[in-house]
């Protein structure tokens, strides 16, 4: 089964610095996708980015960006330029590429509290 | 991206009582998906609902508990039966599937005293 790691429960950036959050997932498949999502205080679930393991370049929106290193299994979230906005739980997420029923699921990590300072 | 519309968005219930969330999307999709989120934690899916089946349900969740109807393509419910404390969580809906991204819905927060 597949599993998806969040090892840093809180971590806190200065306003307009640069922030990392680790992410890392156990899987067998060679083909998937793995997904950001922030969840502010609203409780509503938005996606950050997303990036399908086929592709090499890792995927980019705005001010976040993604390192995604296939082989060790890992998938870092980048903040730049951070805002207080951007504070939130951030999820790093896994769906299998494979479809039907319940392969179609999103298994998410614990979540990564960030706390921007003002 | 489709817009999923949750009903309600909050309830404080009875401990005992059933309460039906439902979860209604502006556009046709095969496959609909429920989640729970307990306090301060992530989420778990409950179940997948797909349109004219049965509801798929993850370990832990059982039918009896968390009956799902899916009558068409656009809409679902998720009845939390005979709550108790334990069921306070908040209840998400989600639809998207393959190459698209999971959208949800905005959440029913549920309380029970």
């Amino acid at each position: 089964a597949q599993t998806v790691t969040q090892s840093q429960p809180e971590m806190s950036v200065q306003e307009a610095e640069t922030v990392t959050l680790s992410c890392t997932y156990d899987t067998s498949e060679s083909d998937y996708y793995l997904f950001w999502y922030k969840q502010p205080p609203s409780r509503q679930m938005i996606l950050v980015i997303r990036q399908e393991a086929y592709k090499q370049q890792n995927a980019t929106e705005n001010r976040f960006s993604v390192n995604f290193q296939k082989a060790a299994k890992s998938f870092s979230l980048k903040i730049s330029d951070s805002q207080l906005g951007d504070a939130a739980m951030y999820f790093c997420a896994y769906r299998s590429a494979f479809l039907g029923g319940r392969d179609d699921k999103i298994i998410f990590g614990k979540g990564t509290r960030l706390h921007i300072l003002p | 991206s489709a817009v999923i519309s949750q009903k309600p968005s909050r309830d404080i219930c009875q401990r005992g009582t059933s309460l039906t969330i439902q979860c209604q999307v502006d556009s046709q999709v095969t496959m609909m998906f429920w989640y729970r989120q307990q306090p301060g934690q992530s989420l778990t899916l409950i179940a997948t609902a797909n349109q004219g089946s049965e509801a798929t349900y993850e370990s832990g969740f059982v039918i009896d508990k968390f009956p799902i109807s899916r009558p068409n393509l656009t809409f679902s419910t998720l009845t939390v039966s005979n709550m108790s404390p334990e069921d306070s969580s908040i209840y998400l809906c989600s639809v998207g599937t393959g190459e698209q991204p999971q959208h949800f819905g905005d959440g029913t927060r549920l309380s029970i005293l």
